[in-house]
């Protein structure tokens, strides 16, 4: 099975500028989840889709926003782009969160997407 | 609220060695699951081991092995016999179970990372 994956890989944006960034799960994952890693602040958790549905939220500013296809694939927006938001943007799949369904807790990562912000 | 530490920030070991990375845990719940994760310099996190917070025994893959104490809320990663291709950032997770209810789904807890570098 292929694995995630993540467009674009590399991004440079200015002040201001908005920027949507998408995933892939692998085939057949209906939960995908969006995190941030920066030097300072580690690998924070964004928020999390599962059958188009947003179903947990981390503590960031509206500012950043997801969306999730009929396909499963993700996408997430960062509007009015400031510096500090320069990060590494990773994207996780994992096969079912349903709660009638058998759990799977494991997340398989992308690749990720560097944005910087100038 | 949930917290994962890594003890070491970072270690620094000779091909051969044997080194062991340190995570201490933090909840409230009852029923969780602990995961290890490895950063190349590609920087995809590469899942390593998922552990049931009610299975205790110990799990060996290789090289690897870790250690599961809930006493002591600890989750330990061991790597015998290292090799240069082991230098990378490791991280340890915590997720809850998603019966703890609507705000547990998908979001990994993570600890800072700590950075093991294998020298030839």
């Amino acid at each position: 099975k292929a694995g995630v994956t993540q467009t674009p890989r590399y991004l440079i944006k200015t002040r201001g500028q908005q920027v949507t960034l998408s995933c892939s799960p692998i085939s057949g994952h209906r939960s995908v989840s969006w995190y941030q890693q920066t030097p300072g602040q580690g690998l924070q958790f964004l928020f999390e889709y599962f059958s188009e549905t947003q179903r947990n939220k981390g503590n960031f500013p509206g500012r950043f926003s997801g969306r999730q296809f009929s396909n499963s694939r993700s996408e997430m927006n960062v509007s009015t782009l400031e510096l500090g938001d320069s990060a590494l943007y990773l994207c996780a799949s994992s096969s079912s969160h349903g709660i009638a369904e058998p759990r799977s807790y494991e997340q398989y990562f992308g690749p990720g997407t560097r944005l910087t912000v100038t | 609220a949930q917290k994962v530490t890594q003890v070491q920030t970072e270690i620094s070991v000779v091909e051969k060695e044997d080194v062991t990375l340190d995570c201490v845990y933090e909840t409230r719940d009852t029923t969780y699951y602990l995961f290890w994760y490895k950063q190349p310099p590609s920087g995809e996190l590469v899942f390593l081991i998922r552990r049931n917070s009610f299975d205790e025994q110990n799990e060996i893959s290789g090289r690897y092995s870790w250690n599961f104490q809930k006493s002591t809320s600890s989750f330990n990663f061991t790597i015998t016999a290292s090799q240069v291709v082991d230098s990378a950032v490791y991280f340890c997770a915590l997720c809850r179970d998603s019966n703890a209810g609507g705000t547990s789904y998908g979001k990994l807890t993570f600890g800072q990372g700590t950075i093991l570098t294998v020298h030839p």
